[in-house]
């Protein structure tokens, strides 16, 4: 149980191209998503929470119109990357809060490397 | 401020041997506290948490992680060491329930020697 799936896993694309990354809760609803980004040997940076059905929200010096989080049921969240630059190129990993029973813990997803060029 | 300390960026052990990851946070109420483990380009994996009663937590793969309130510490143990364990390891924690947002530590990187 709970596993989260990310698509795609990999994505090259162009300079001033969007990019749309996909994160679904498969076998429970998560009203809240997370989504990270991580550099390469580093920890991971908390770029904004989604809840089901309201604005997503951001962490400090996190462009939202840049990185257009949309939570549109209980089992999507999806991030756009918008006009992406060479520096965009990251590691992007989104999680889901599963909280049941007393326990609150995120589920994450296998991440999507993703290249600008 | 919130904030959760690796104070190991690089640890080596030899296989078989123990194993022990620090981790450290800073804050006064009992949070609700993680290990995860991630392989080279893949997602994270919950090893184990901590949220209340007994204070030594098992978890999978034969680790165990204890919670000590005295020294705001939650180190991550295994009593001996494969190969397979070389990976990245995050301490994460929830401070604030309302939220749910982890805190991550900095990370150990992992090596085990044949």
């Amino acid at each position: 149980g709970a596993v989260v799936s990310q698509h795609p896993s990999r994505v090259i694309c162009k300079s001033g191209t969007s990019v749309k990354i996909e994160c679904r809760s498969l076998d429970f609803q998560a009203t809240t998503m997370f989504w990270y980004r991580q550099f390469p040997k580093q920890s991971l940076m908390l770029m904004a929470t989604s809840n089901e059905g309201s604005k997503a929200t951001y962490e400090q010096g996190v462009e939202k119109d840049k990185f257009l989080i949309n939570h549109a049921s209980l089992t999507l969240s999806t991030l756009t990357v918008t006009s992406a630059h060479p520096e965009d190129s990251s590691f992007y990993i989104c999680s889901a809060r599963g909280v049941a029973g007393g326990s609150d813990t995120q589920y994450f997803g296998p991440g999507t490397r993703l290249t600008v060029l | 401020a919130q904030s959760v300390t690796q104070p190991d960026i690089h640890i080596t052990v030899s296989e078989g041997a123990s194993l022990e990851l620090r981790c450290n946070y800073s804050y006064g109420a009992t949070p609700y506290l993680f290990w995860y483990v991630q392989s080279p380009g893949q997602g994270l994996q919950l090893l184990l948490k901590y949220f209340s009663g007994d204070t030594l937590v098992q978890g999978i793969k034969g680790f165990e992680a204890e919670f000590k309130r005295s020294q705001s510490s939650f180190n991550l143990r295994k009593p001996s060491v494969h190969w397979s364990d070389a990976a990245e390891y995050f301490c994460a924690v929830v401070f604030s329930s309302n939220t749910g947002k982890l805190i991550f530590g900095q990370g150990t990187t992992l090596q085990v020697k044949p």
